[in-house]
């Protein structure tokens, strides 16, 4: 297993465009989580799914925010009518909800710039 | 949610010398994770420890549940020790909640 994977890990887009990034979780792992990372901050959480079932949904979701994990596997997470503040880097993790140890492993993040 | 205070936010070391990072949180956890974020921004994993002591080669961790505070040592430092230290720490939700982290540079 190689860890969690993110694509496309870089993604230029125009204000007002919609873009998509994918998640892979660790394949045995079926807690997945979404984080938003700004410059010079640490990573907030934004979204958490287990299964299929996305159980909580930050405030920082507004509603041109949209997660889906639709089998259980992988994930998306679409940003529609990009602003330039969802300039940021968006990470993927996951764990297993099957221990005791709900040690979260992270991916390495798509960098989003809206210009 | 539970607030993450993470001290000193910069840190400038010669390498060979030793360091302690500091994270306090507001509220009893049941997750504590440290992590080295590199320049391309991935979140490594370095301890697991809601509580107790632990050691990884040059690096160890100690969590003080009961006042709220970890610990993060680092000896002999190295230049590849440079980055960005952050503390995370989850209560009875599902989230990490993240420090604002160390900035730790490393000096030959």
């Amino acid at each position: 297993d190689t860890g969690v994977s993110q694509n496309p890990r870089h993604k230029i887009t125009k204000r007002g465009q919609n873009v998509t990034f994918r998640c892979d979780p660790i394949s045995e792992h079926n807690r997945l989580y979404w984080y938003r990372q700004t410059l010079g901050q640490g990573p907030e959480f934004l979204t958490y799914f287990q299964n299929e079932a996305q159980l909580e949904k930050s405030r920082l979701l507004s509603d041109r925010f949209s997660a889906e994990r639709p089998k259980g596997s992988f994930s998306t997470l679409e940003i529609q009518r990009t602003e330039q503040g969802d300039s940021a880097m968006y990470l993927c993790a996951s764990s297993s909800a099957g221990s005791l140890i709900n040690e979260q492993f992270f991916g390495p993040g798509t960098r989003l710039t809206v210009l | 949610g539970i607030q993450v205070e993470q001290s000193p936010p910069d840190l400038i070391l010669q390498e060979g010398a030793n360091s302690t990072l500091r994270c306090n949180f507001s509220d009893s956890v049941n997750n504590l994770q440290w992590f080295h974020q590199n320049p391309w921004g991935q979140l490594i994993n370095l301890f697991y420890i809601p509580s107790g002591t632990k050691q990884n080669g040059r690096l160890s961790a100690t969590t003080v549940a009961t006042e709220r505070y970890s610990l993060l040592y680092i000896s002999s430092s190295q230049t590849t020790d440079s980055g960005v230290y952050f503390c995370a720490v989850k209560g009875a939700d599902y989230k990490l909640s993240f420090g604002a982290g160390t900035t730790v540079t490393v000096r030959a």
